[in-house]
C-alpha cells in the first residue's frame, strides 16, 4: 500500500530564506510523486511531477524537488521564499501502472514572514 | 482549457437533507475524481471513473454516497440524509488516458456545511 508523510504540519520562514517542505513515501516501488500547492478555499495546483526521468525536478514558481530512491523521499525545496509562497503545500504518490488513485499527505502550511 | 469546474462551491444544509455537487472536467479528459477534504487534512479518494465508468469506490464512500457520469462528460455526488461528519470540501479532479504519471488537475472544491 502506498502512504505519504509530510514532516512538519507548520513551516514558517522570512522572505528570502529557503524553502525546505519534506515528503518521504513508502513503497517497494517507486511510485510517481507530486507536489501540489493549495490557496485558501481553491483547488489544488500542480506544482510539480516526477515519473522517472530526470531525478531533480523543477516546477513552477520556482520549486524543484529531488527524488532520493535511498531516502524514499521527494523534499520541495525554492531558493527565496515570497511572500505569496504563502499556502498549503500537499505531497501526493500513486503506483505505477494505468491507474492514478492518488494518495495525499496530510499537508504543510508555510508562512512566510516579512 | 477552462478548467475544471465545480458547483456549487458553497452549500449549507441541515442534516438529514439531500445534495448533490456537480463537476464538469477538462473537456478531453477522460478520467474523473472525487476526493474528500477535512480541515488539516489531505484529500481522501472517494471514487474514479473512466468514461462513464466507475471503477472503484473507497470504503469512505458509504451507503448515502452515490456517485455517476452518465455520459462519460460531467458527474454528480449525492449525499443523502446528510449527517454532521459530512462537512468537508469535496474536490473533484480530471486527467487524460495514458498511464498513472498523468497529473490530476483540482476544481476548487464544494465546501459543504452541516447544520
Amino acid at each position: 500500500a502506498q502512504s505519504v508523510t509530510q514532516l512538519g504540519s507548520h513551516v514558517s520562514v522570512s522572505e528570502g530564506a529557503l524553502v525546505l517542505l519534506r515528503c518521504n513515501y513508502s513503497s517497494s516501488v517507486p511510485p510517481y510523486l507530486f507536489w501540489y500547492v493549495q490557496y485558501p478555499n481553491q483547488g489544488l495546483q500542480l506544482l510539480l511531477k516526477y515519473t522517472s526521468a530526470a531525478t531533480l525536478v523543477k516546477g513552477i514558481n520556482g520549486f524543484e524537488a529531488e527524488f532520493k530512491k535511498s531516502e524514499t523521499s521527494f523534499h520541495l525545496t525554492k531558493p527565496s521564499a515570497h511572500m505569496s509562497d504563502a499556502a498549503e503545500y500537499f505531497c501526493a504518490v500513486t503506483p505505477r501502472g494505468n491507474f492514478n488513485k492518488f494518495y495525499f499527505g496530510s499537508g504543510t502550511k508555510l508562512n512566510v514572514k516579512p | 482549457d477552462t478548467g475544471v469546474s465545480q458547483d456549487p462551491r458553497h452549500k449549507i444544509t441541515k442534516r438529514g437533507q439531500n445534495v448533490t455537487f456537480r463537476c464538469d472536467p477538462i473537456s478531453e479528459h477522460n478520467r474523473l475524481y472525487w476526493y474528500r477534504q477535512t480541515l488539516g487534512q489531505g484529500p481522501e479518494f472517494l471514487t474514479y471513473f473512466q468514461n462513464e465508468a466507475q471503477l472503484e469506490k473507497s470504503r469512505l464512500l458509504s451507503d448515502r454516497f452515490s456517485a455517476e457520469r452518465p455520459k462519460g462528460s460531467f458527474s454528480t455526488l449525492e449525499i443523502q440524509r446528510t449527517e454532521q461528519g459530512d462537512s468537508a470540501m469535496y474536490l473533484c479532479a480530471s486527467s487524460s488516458g495514458g498511464g498513472s504519471n498523468q497529473p490530476q488537475h483540482f476544481g476548487d472544491g464544494t465546501r459543504l456545511s452541516i447544520l
